[in-house]
């Protein structure tokens, strides 16, 4: 029932972009997405539901394709700022409220 | 106060006592969430609240945890016999209402800092 992100891990420079994916076994009816630091708690960064309503952070875009039951998430233009673990947690139909989180994926930005 | 609040931020205990975890969410918030995290993992669901009632406690591992919400604000995780396994950081997170317009979690979850659990 847990996501799988991939990738796992990911190293870039200051300015490139990169995409972090989410796939579900289960019909999904949102995702969430959220970065956390080292040593501190996660920070909401983006809500995408059914029907392609989204809620988010300006800078961040993400897309959910719901045939697939995945979603992905778009960090361009990268800063050294960025650097962090992206989870994301999905919500099932038959679980409103009710998050299951992914395993992460590292994102590490060098100037 | 401005955000999530935990308490204590650390705890050590030894195998087989009780501990109480406590969490302050943000004033108004209405649904209250306890997560675990293991070292490199992601949150684990543990259960949530709205208002003063358990809406979902399918991810609590057993019965010697439980969790209270006497007035529909403070929360306490409560975990009898801790066993070594019990080691995490407990997240309690808040939100100002599970569910938007369309009936799903159209609202983010705002986290506290986390109470880190270790278990001798």
């Amino acid at each position: 029932q847990q996501p799988v992100q991939s990738p796992q891990a990911v190293i870039l420079r200051e300015g490139e972009d990169a995409v972090i994916n989410c796939s579900s076994s289960k019909a999904l009816y949102s995702v969430h997405w959220y970065r956390q630091k080292h040593g501190e708690a996660p920070v909401f960064l983006m809500i995408l539901l059914k029907g392609g309503e989204q809620k988010g952070h300006e800078k961040i875009s993400a897309s959910f394709n719901e045939k697939k039951q995945q979603s992905s998430l778009y960090l361009t233009a990268s800063q050294l700022s960025y650097s962090g673990t992206y989870f994301c947690g999905t919500e099932l139909r038959t679980s409103y409220g009710k998050l299951t989180f992914g395993q992460g994926t590292i994102l590490t930005v060098h100037p | 106060g401005a955000g999530v609040s935990q308490t204590p931020s650390n705890k050590v205990t030894e195998k087989g006592k009780y501990v109480e975890l406590r969490c302050d969410p943000i004033s108004g918030h209405t649904a209250l969430y306890w997560y675990r995290q293991s070292l490199g993992q992601g949150p684990e669901f543990l259960i949530y609240f709205q208002g003063t009632g358990a809406a979902d406690d399918s991810g609590l591992p057993n019965d010697r945890f439980f969790a209270v919400r006497p007035e529909g604000s403070v929360s306490t995780l409560k975990i009898q016999r801790t066993e070594r396994g019990d080691s995490a950081v407990y997240l309690c997170a808040s939100s100002p209402s599970p569910f938007g317009g369309t009936g799903s979690s159209y609202n983010e979850q705002f986290f506290g800092p986390g109470t880190r659990l270790t278990v001798l």
